[in-house]
């Protein structure tokens, strides 16, 4: 089983829905959660992050973390053409450290 | 803002040759990072550099790496003799601190904008 799981997709939706992006795991350790967003030919850059299990908001972006599902996701309220990326979950364990660890990403569209 | 600057953008280079890629990371910052993203697969973690040593590193980081902080700004990783295998997007990373224990998020990963590395 791998450590973090995410659809790839393609995932395309219209412009305004809400996008709902997931990713599962199986470490139990993982405590740090973070959403990611990479656009083509750019490196990762940082979203959002939660600890342990809740929601968190920021602006159209929420984050939710069910611990005991071992579950995540990333929600994108009135989704924008610009949203359009790749999103990667990505976890750090309760010990803290150095590495972090990516899930494999999910491409959005978002038509116009 | 500041960003992490990579270079080059794109690393063309023969099987069996060295390469060396460069990066300068965020000023302030005192963690560097090494990640790859084979095309169409997840980004990987290779290597971490604090206080002018490797801190952490992944089994992908095998002895044909090295990383090196060869003065205040510049951190570059060195693949010695490398392989078809090594052909990925190579991303430096920095961030001002760690995630310790209890809930402080202070792993804020900067990343560049990659150098894709060609082995032909």
């Amino acid at each position: 089983q791998k450590e973090v799981e995410q659809d790839p997709g393609p995932l395309s939706v219209p412009e305004g829905a809400i996008v709902s992006l997931n990713c599962t795991y199986s470490n139990s350790a993982f405590q740090y959660f973070m959403w990611y967003r990479q656009y083509s030919r750019k490196g990762p850059e940082l979203l959002m992050y939660t600890y342990s299990s809740g929601n968190k908001e920021d602006g159209r972006f929420t984050a939710q973390v069910d611990k005991s599902s071992k579950y995540i996701s990333l929600f994108i309220r009135d989704s924008q053409p610009s949203d359009s990326a790749t999103y990667l979950c990505a976890m750090i364990p309760n010990t803290g450290g150095f590495k972090t660890i990516f899930g494999a990403g999910t491409r959005l569209f978002v038509k116009a | 803002e500041p960003e992490v600057t990579q270079t080059p953008s794109h690393q063309v280079t023969q099987m069996g040759q060295e390469v060396i890629l460069r990066c300068v990371p965020i000023s302030n910052h005192l963690y560097f990072y090494w990640y790859r993203q084979i095309l169409g697969q997840k980004v990987e973690f290779l290597v971490s550099f604090y206080n002018n040593e490797i801190s952490e590193k992944s089994e992908i980081f095998d002895d044909q790496f090295s990383v090196e902080r060869p003065d205040g700004s510049n951190f570059t990783l060195k693949i010695r003799s490398t392989k078809l295998e090594d052909s990925a997007m190579y991303f430096c990373a920095s961030s001002e601190s760690i995630t310790g224990t209890g809930g402080a998020f202070d792993e804020k990963l900067f990343f560049g904008s990659g150098t894709q590395l060609s082995v032909l």
